[in-house]
């Protein structure tokens, strides 16, 4: 099956840094990939989709400029969580999609867990 | 829009002994239906998926599940549940018509105990 990797898998930083993850798909491509963010016992939250050479996607209520997203090729989308404070710890998840035959199916990354001091 | 219901939280089980987890779904459009397992502190894994024909789907782990357009449902089931199978799990629909964007519901934590 289609492999999704995330780097790095946990982060610690102190408030009011920035912090990079990365998403690749290690054996296929992806135009589109999209990041969530998972509080403790809950569901998978959509941040936004990731789109190959343009402009990524929020959802509504996700401040565009905290979470700086590019997809720099077909195989990396990084998510950057700019001046991070500690209601910005989370899980970071990000999902790729692949070709199934009838529609695309996500794979998922082992995400990113983010501890702000 | 769409939306998922997944009508339990939390499923204690047996080990050994069988588990259905509960997935109800609104779409005023055709849907593809998916079940994911995560393991604590790790990413969602594909356990199985319906896309079109036999509503009967089986997946990895001996898991399936059964797509039911009536009653719009996509229960999953395990005849025999191991220790290993302890997961949170998320049933999830996207829609062509959405860019195939995923939906998902609460999860359902399931604790099998020995």
């Amino acid at each position: 099956g289609a492999v999704v990797s995330q780097h790095p898998s946990w982060v610690i930083c102190k408030s009011g840094t920035s912090v990079k993850i990365e998403c690749r798909s290690l054996d296929f491509q992806a135009t589109t990939m999209f990041w969530y963010r998972q509080f403790p016992k809950q569901s998978l939250m959509l941040m936004a989709t990731s789109n190959e050479g343009s402009k990524a996607t929020y959802e509504q209520g996700v401040e565009k400029d905290k979470f700086l997203i590019n997809h720099a090729s077909l195989t990396l989308s990084t998510l950057t969580v700019t001046s991070a404070h500690p209601e910005d710890s989370s899980f970071y998840i990000c999902s790729a999609p692949a070709w199934t035959g009838a529609t695309d199916t996500q794979y998922f990354g082992p995400g990113t867990r983010l501890t702000v001091l | 829009a769409q939306s998922v219901t997944q009508l339990d939280s939390q499923v204690p089980v047996f080990e050994e002994a069988p588990v259905e987890l509960r997935c109800n779904y609104s779409s005023s459009v055709s849907v593809y239906l998916f079940w994911y397992v995560q393991y604590p502190n790790q990413g969602l894994q594909l356990l199985l998926k319906y896309l079109s024909g036999s509503t009967l789907v089986k997946g990895i782990n001996g898991f399936e599940a059964e797509f039911n357009k009536s009653q719009t449902s996509f229960h999953l089931r395990k005849p025999s549940v191991h220790i290993s199978d302890t997961a949170e799990y998320f049933c999830a629909v996207s829609v062509k018509a959405a860019g195939n964007k995923l939906t998902f519901g609460g999860g359902t934590r399931v604790l099998v105990k020995p």
